[in-house]
Protein backbone atom coordinates (compact mmCIF):
# COMPACT_ATOMS: atom_id res chain seq x y z
CA UNK A 1 0.00 0.00 0.00
CA UNK A 2 1.47 3.65 -0.79
CA UNK A 3 -0.33 5.20 0.93
CA UNK A 4 -1.96 7.53 -2.09
CA UNK A 5 -5.68 6.51 -2.02
CA UNK A 6 -8.20 7.58 -4.87
CA UNK A 7 -11.83 7.28 -5.47
CA UNK A 8 -14.00 5.76 -6.95
CA UNK A 9 -11.86 2.85 -8.17
CA UNK A 10 -14.65 2.19 -11.63
CA UNK A 11 -16.36 5.27 -13.14
CA UNK A 12 -18.76 4.45 -15.89
CA UNK A 13 -20.29 7.07 -17.82
CA UNK A 14 -21.53 8.52 -21.07
CA UNK A 15 -20.00 10.02 -23.83
CA UNK A 16 -20.73 14.16 -23.50
CA UNK A 17 -21.02 13.47 -19.40
CA UNK A 18 -18.98 15.30 -16.33
CA UNK A 19 -16.84 13.58 -13.60
CA UNK A 20 -14.47 14.29 -10.70
CA UNK A 21 -11.65 11.83 -9.67
CA UNK A 22 -10.35 12.23 -5.92
CA UNK A 23 -6.64 11.79 -4.60
CA UNK A 24 -5.05 12.04 -1.19
CA UNK A 25 -1.90 12.10 -0.95
CA UNK A 26 0.35 10.32 1.44
CA UNK A 27 -0.03 11.87 4.97
CA UNK A 28 3.28 15.00 4.97
CA UNK A 29 3.76 15.29 0.78
CA UNK A 30 2.96 18.27 -0.60
CA UNK A 31 2.77 17.62 -4.55
CA UNK A 32 -0.25 15.39 -6.35
CA UNK A 33 0.68 14.56 -10.18
CA UNK A 34 -2.33 13.24 -12.62
CA UNK A 35 -1.28 10.40 -14.75
CA UNK A 36 -3.54 8.86 -17.89
CA UNK A 37 -2.61 5.20 -18.46
CA UNK A 38 -3.80 3.69 -21.59
CA UNK A 39 -2.67 0.84 -23.79
CA UNK A 40 -2.26 3.13 -26.87
CA UNK A 41 -0.38 5.86 -25.17
CA UNK A 42 0.90 4.29 -22.43
CA UNK A 43 1.11 6.60 -18.81
CA UNK A 44 1.10 10.27 -19.93
CA UNK A 45 1.41 13.10 -17.02
CA UNK A 46 -1.13 15.17 -16.79
CA UNK A 47 -0.75 17.94 -14.42
CA UNK A 48 1.28 18.43 -11.08
CA UNK A 49 0.19 20.58 -7.89
CA UNK A 50 2.79 21.72 -5.17
CA UNK A 51 0.98 22.68 -2.13
CA UNK A 52 -2.29 24.04 -3.66
CA UNK A 53 -0.35 25.71 -6.74
CA UNK A 54 -0.11 24.31 -10.16
CA UNK A 55 3.47 23.71 -10.87
CA UNK A 56 3.52 21.61 -14.29
CA UNK A 57 1.22 20.76 -17.19
CA UNK A 58 1.90 17.99 -19.37
CA UNK A 59 -0.57 16.52 -22.66
CA UNK A 60 -3.62 17.26 -20.43
CA UNK A 61 -6.39 18.21 -22.43
CA UNK A 62 -8.61 21.93 -21.77
CA UNK A 63 -11.66 19.59 -21.39
CA UNK A 64 -9.60 18.01 -17.99
CA UNK A 65 -9.33 20.19 -15.08
CA UNK A 66 -7.89 19.99 -12.16
CA UNK A 67 -7.10 21.91 -8.13
CA UNK A 68 -5.42 20.68 -5.15
CA UNK A 69 -7.22 21.84 -2.03
CA UNK A 70 -5.73 23.59 1.36
CA UNK A 71 -6.35 20.02 3.19
CA UNK A 72 -3.70 18.77 0.39
CA UNK A 73 -6.50 16.09 -1.60
CA UNK A 74 -6.73 16.65 -5.33
CA UNK A 75 -9.36 16.25 -8.12
CA UNK A 76 -9.44 15.30 -11.59
CA UNK A 77 -12.28 17.13 -13.61
CA UNK A 78 -12.94 15.51 -17.09
CA UNK A 79 -15.72 17.34 -18.92
CA UNK A 80 -17.71 16.50 -22.15
CA UNK A 81 -16.49 13.30 -21.88
CA UNK A 82 -15.47 11.69 -25.08
CA UNK A 83 -14.98 7.77 -25.89
CA UNK A 84 -11.12 7.91 -26.24
CA UNK A 85 -11.04 9.20 -22.39
CA UNK A 86 -11.87 5.90 -21.23
CA UNK A 87 -8.57 4.86 -19.80
CA UNK A 88 -7.21 4.21 -16.10
CA UNK A 89 -6.10 7.69 -14.22
CA UNK A 90 -3.33 7.62 -11.73
CA UNK A 91 -2.65 9.77 -9.40
CA UNK A 92 0.99 10.05 -7.35
CA UNK A 93 2.43 12.14 -4.82
CA UNK A 94 5.72 12.98 -3.54
CA UNK A 95 7.15 15.29 -0.59
CA UNK A 96 9.09 18.08 -2.95
CA UNK A 97 8.11 19.52 -6.28
CA UNK A 98 10.36 17.97 -8.70
CA UNK A 99 11.77 14.40 -9.98
CA UNK A 100 14.61 14.03 -7.51
CA UNK A 101 11.67 12.99 -5.05
CA UNK A 102 10.12 8.93 -5.90
CA UNK A 103 5.90 9.80 -6.91
CA UNK A 104 4.11 6.80 -4.61
CA UNK A 105 1.38 5.97 -7.08
CA UNK A 106 -2.12 5.48 -5.69
CA UNK A 107 -4.08 2.40 -7.35
CA UNK A 108 -6.00 4.28 -9.93
CA UNK A 109 -9.44 5.23 -11.35
CA UNK A 110 -10.49 3.15 -14.41
CA UNK A 111 -13.09 5.23 -16.43
CA UNK A 112 -15.58 4.07 -19.26
CA UNK A 113 -17.12 6.14 -21.42
CA UNK A 114 -19.59 4.60 -23.28
CA UNK B 1 10.73 9.51 -32.66
CA UNK B 2 9.16 8.50 -29.62
CA UNK B 3 11.36 10.15 -26.34
CA UNK B 4 11.31 6.39 -24.76
CA UNK B 5 11.45 3.36 -26.53
CA UNK B 6 10.79 0.07 -24.65
CA UNK B 7 9.57 -3.20 -25.99
CA UNK B 8 6.42 -4.42 -25.23
CA UNK B 9 6.44 -8.14 -24.87
CA UNK B 10 5.49 -9.89 -23.97
CA UNK B 11 8.80 -11.39 -22.11
CA UNK B 12 8.19 -15.31 -21.22
CA UNK B 13 10.55 -16.43 -19.00
CA UNK B 14 11.21 -19.99 -17.11
CA UNK B 15 11.54 -19.57 -13.21
CA UNK B 16 15.46 -19.21 -12.17
CA UNK B 17 16.23 -16.76 -15.47
CA UNK B 18 18.23 -14.14 -15.04
CA UNK B 19 15.54 -10.95 -16.64
CA UNK B 20 16.81 -8.11 -18.59
CA UNK B 21 14.16 -5.44 -19.25
CA UNK B 22 15.68 -2.22 -21.63
CA UNK B 23 14.98 1.37 -23.10
CA UNK B 24 16.47 3.79 -24.80
CA UNK B 25 15.65 7.10 -25.03
CA UNK B 26 16.46 10.32 -27.40
CA UNK B 27 16.49 13.46 -24.60
CA UNK B 28 20.24 13.76 -23.67
CA UNK B 29 18.98 16.04 -21.04
CA UNK B 30 17.52 13.80 -18.87
CA UNK B 31 19.71 12.88 -15.49
CA UNK B 32 17.18 10.45 -13.32
CA UNK B 33 16.32 7.05 -14.30
CA UNK B 34 13.72 5.07 -12.56
CA UNK B 35 11.91 1.71 -12.78
CA UNK B 36 8.05 0.98 -12.13
CA UNK B 37 7.07 -2.17 -11.52
CA UNK B 38 3.46 -2.60 -12.27
CA UNK B 39 1.23 -5.50 -11.37
CA UNK B 40 -2.58 -6.45 -13.37
CA UNK B 41 -5.15 -3.41 -11.76
CA UNK B 42 -2.53 -1.97 -9.77
CA UNK B 43 -0.67 1.77 -9.42
CA UNK B 44 2.48 1.32 -10.62
CA UNK B 45 5.37 0.93 -7.86
CA UNK B 46 9.38 2.41 -7.68
CA UNK B 47 11.42 -0.61 -7.83
CA UNK B 48 14.91 1.36 -8.66
CA UNK B 49 16.21 4.86 -9.12
CA UNK B 50 19.72 5.65 -10.32
CA UNK B 51 20.99 8.98 -11.30
CA UNK B 52 23.80 9.56 -14.54
CA UNK B 53 25.75 6.79 -15.88
CA UNK B 54 26.12 3.61 -13.81
CA UNK B 55 25.27 0.35 -12.00
CA UNK B 56 22.91 -0.06 -9.00
CA UNK B 57 22.07 -3.17 -7.18
CA UNK B 58 19.44 -4.19 -4.47
CA UNK B 59 18.60 -7.45 -3.75
CA UNK B 60 18.11 -9.84 -7.09
CA UNK B 61 17.56 -6.42 -8.91
CA UNK B 62 20.17 -4.35 -10.82
CA UNK B 63 19.65 -1.36 -12.76
CA UNK B 64 22.09 0.25 -15.29
CA UNK B 65 22.47 3.35 -17.44
CA UNK B 66 24.39 4.15 -20.22
CA UNK B 67 24.39 7.54 -21.15
CA UNK B 68 26.86 7.70 -23.74
CA UNK B 69 24.65 4.86 -25.56
CA UNK B 70 20.81 6.30 -24.24
CA UNK B 71 20.83 3.27 -22.98
CA UNK B 72 18.83 1.43 -19.63
CA UNK B 73 18.86 -1.99 -18.26
CA UNK B 74 17.10 -3.80 -15.52
CA UNK B 75 18.50 -7.07 -14.57
CA UNK B 76 16.52 -9.42 -12.57
CA UNK B 77 18.34 -12.37 -10.67
CA UNK B 78 16.91 -15.59 -9.94
CA UNK B 79 13.34 -14.57 -11.71
CA UNK B 80 10.47 -15.64 -9.44
CA UNK B 81 6.66 -16.34 -10.76
CA UNK B 82 5.66 -13.37 -7.92
CA UNK B 83 8.17 -11.03 -10.59
CA UNK B 84 5.16 -11.48 -13.58
CA UNK B 85 4.05 -7.97 -13.97
CA UNK B 86 4.87 -5.33 -16.65
CA UNK B 87 7.79 -2.93 -15.67
CA UNK B 88 8.22 0.49 -17.02
CA UNK B 89 11.32 3.13 -17.39
CA UNK B 90 10.74 6.06 -16.55
CA UNK B 91 12.74 9.25 -16.75
CA UNK B 92 13.63 12.85 -15.74
CA UNK B 93 15.63 16.04 -16.25
CA UNK B 94 16.97 17.92 -13.15
CA UNK B 95 14.93 20.46 -12.02
CA UNK B 96 11.85 19.31 -13.62
CA UNK B 97 9.17 17.03 -11.90
CA UNK B 98 7.77 15.82 -14.97
CA UNK B 99 8.28 11.77 -15.52
CA UNK B 100 8.56 10.17 -18.87
CA UNK B 101 8.14 7.16 -19.47
CA UNK B 102 8.61 4.01 -21.61
CA UNK B 103 5.22 2.09 -22.62
CA UNK B 104 6.31 -1.03 -20.30
CA UNK B 105 7.46 -4.57 -20.88
CA UNK B 106 5.06 -7.70 -19.64
CA UNK B 107 6.82 -10.02 -17.89
CA UNK B 108 6.10 -13.60 -17.48
CA UNK B 109 7.48 -15.76 -14.68
CA UNK B 110 6.51 -19.45 -15.41
CA UNK B 111 6.95 -22.25 -12.11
Amino acid sequence: DSGVTQTPKHLITATGQRVTLRCSPRSGDLSVYWYQQSLDQGLQFLIQYYNGEERAKGNILERFSAQQFPDLHSELNLSSLELGDSALYFCASSAAADSTDTQYFGPGTRLTVL
Amino acid sequence: QKEVEQDPGPLSVPEGAIVSLNCTYSNSAFQYFMWYRQYSRKGPELLMYTYSSGNKEDGRFTAQVDKSSKYISLFIRDSQPSDSATYLCAMARRGYSTLTFGKGTMLLVSP
